[in-house]
């Protein structure tokens, strides 16, 4: 089987970085995921990490180490609008990628 | 932009009735998905399409459930005898790549049981 574990919440303020840890136990695995959602909207793509190491796009970063089952989400110079649930997710056998059960990040003014 | 459309946006109907909730993946897409999720919970798995047929499936997905791609753009999840507990948000999503791939979300069909 599979599952996640991250954060329920987070605050921080407006302005500064924020980190989303997630660690995963899986029988099988590809990747991991995130993926932002706001309230009452549908989860939207940020990032995939298929190896090692750290992938940047713009305010958010990604990493991942396989062998410690572990990844986080880096979120910089945060704004209002990044107020949001968080979601790690692990793609494993049969195409299915499986969801944590998400950050709730408050950004504070 | 593609997008995964899906209809209805919200539906209420009464226990012990079928729904039928319709999305249409994006056109180049290859892997399709539903996902459930409850108010305020995780999202969760309930099936994966691959080349007209279920690739993988969670142990929500028992027999109350199908899915079917009865066309070249539709594909649709079948709910037999809903259940007070199946209402929810549904997500239909896609990816072009069943590796790796983004997940295309659509922007869910509510689903109210009374």
């Amino acid at each position: 089987g599979q599952s996640l574990e991250q954060p329920s919440e987070v605050t921080a303020v407006e302005g500064a970085i924020v980190q989303i840890n997630c660690t995963y136990q899986t029988s099988g695995f590809y990747g991991l995921s995130w993926y932002q959602q706001h309230d009452g909207g549908a989860p939207t793509f940020l990032s995939y990490n298929g190896l090692d190491g750290l992938e940047e796009t713009g305010r958010f970063s990604s990493f991942l180490s396989r062998s410690d089952s572990y990844g986080y989400l880096l979120l910089q110079e945060l704004q209002m609008k990044d107020s949001a649930s968080y979601f790690c997710a692990v793609q494993g056998g049969g195409f299915k990628t499986i969801f944590g059960a998400g950050t709730r990040l408050f950004v504070k003014a | 932009e593609p997008e995964v459309t899906q209809t209805p946006s919200h539906q209420v109907t009464q226990m012990g009735q079928e729904v039928i909730l319709r999305c249409v993946p994006i056109s180049n897409h290859l892997y399709f998905y539903w996902y459930r999720q409850i108010l305020g919970q995780k999202v969760e798995f309930l099936v994966s399409f691959y080349n007209n047929e279920i690739s993988e499936k969670s142990e929500i997905f028992d027999d109350q459930f199908s899915v079917e791609r009865p066309d070249g753009s539709n594909f649709t999840l079948k709910i037999r005898s809903t259940k007070l507990e199946d209402s929810a948000m549904y997500f239909c999503a896609s990816t072009r790549q069943g590796v790796g791939g983004e997940l295309f979300f659509g922007e869910g069909s509510r689903l109210t049981v009374l």
